[in-house]
């Protein structure tokens, strides 16, 4: 079946240390987005992708950083310039056209500091 | 900057009645799109329905519709014979359509509905 896989479902992350999550999708959708939801906050946008290797910074993008080497992939990197990154990620696609078209959501990944 | 504005932090309905949730929301388009999403305990994101801001007849997926009222900038969601699975948090969604409407969405913080056995 076509979907969304979030990987890993659970991260913890040490004090000065870069993680990364994963976000693959089989879907063949052009576009890709990372959301983060804090409690009580709904999902805000943090970086989306409409093709490989382009991507634009969304509402909270300070503290992250995305690559998209291949249509399939979207990858989310947490800096340790990120000072509160404790939240729920959700990685989400759309296919072509946009707009009218809903997103697609992954299962999400909960990244939690030691 | 879009805002969407969910006025209600938790609604409770008893199982098989009616429940409205609302939602506005603050534009200066004309071309955009609405999305109401449900999230249950699982944290997965469910579409439960959409409209296009074009479109004058309000959508509706079989329980649910919506009243989407473009002048007052208001869509709330229509949730009919309310059931146990239907407890989750609500989220209402705005896109833009201006650009290939490919900015993300805009949310609003949601509704945490309780359904009453």
């Amino acid at each position: 079946d076509g979907g969304i896989t979030q990987s890993p479902k659970y991260l913890f992350r040490k004090e000065g240390q870069n993680v990364t999550l994963s976000c693959e999708q089989n879907l063949n959708h052009d576009a890709m987005y990372w959301y983060r939801q804090d409690p009580g906050q709904g999902l805000r946008l943090i970086y989306y992708s409409q093709i490989v290797n382009d991507f634009q910074k969304g509402d909270i993008a300070e503290g992250y950083s995305v690559s998209r080497e291949k249509k399939e992939s979207f990858p989310l990197t947490v800096t340790s310039a990120q000072k509160n990154p404790t939240a729920f990620y959700l990685c989400a696609s759309t296919p072509i056209p946009y707009s009218n078209q809903p997103q697609h959501f992954g299962d999400g990944t909960r990244l939690s500091i030691l | 900057a879009q805002t969407v504005t969910q006025s209600q932090p938790e609604m409770s309905v008893q199982e098989a009645e009616t429940v409205t949730l609302s939602c506005t929301y603050d534009t200066s388009e004309s071309d955009y799109y609405l999305f109401w999403y449900k999230q249950p305990p699982s944290r997965q994101m469910i579409l439960v329905i959409r409209q296009e801001a074009y479109k004058q007849q309000n959508a509706t997926e079989n329980r649910f519709s919506v009243n989407f009222q473009k002048a007052a900038k208001s869509f709330s969601l229509k949730i009919s014979d309310s059931q146990l699975g239907d407890a989750a948090m609500y989220f209402c969604a705005y896109r833009s359509g201006e650009g290939g409407g490919a900015d993300g969405l805009t949310f609003g913080k949601g509704t945490h509905l309780i359904i009453q056995p």
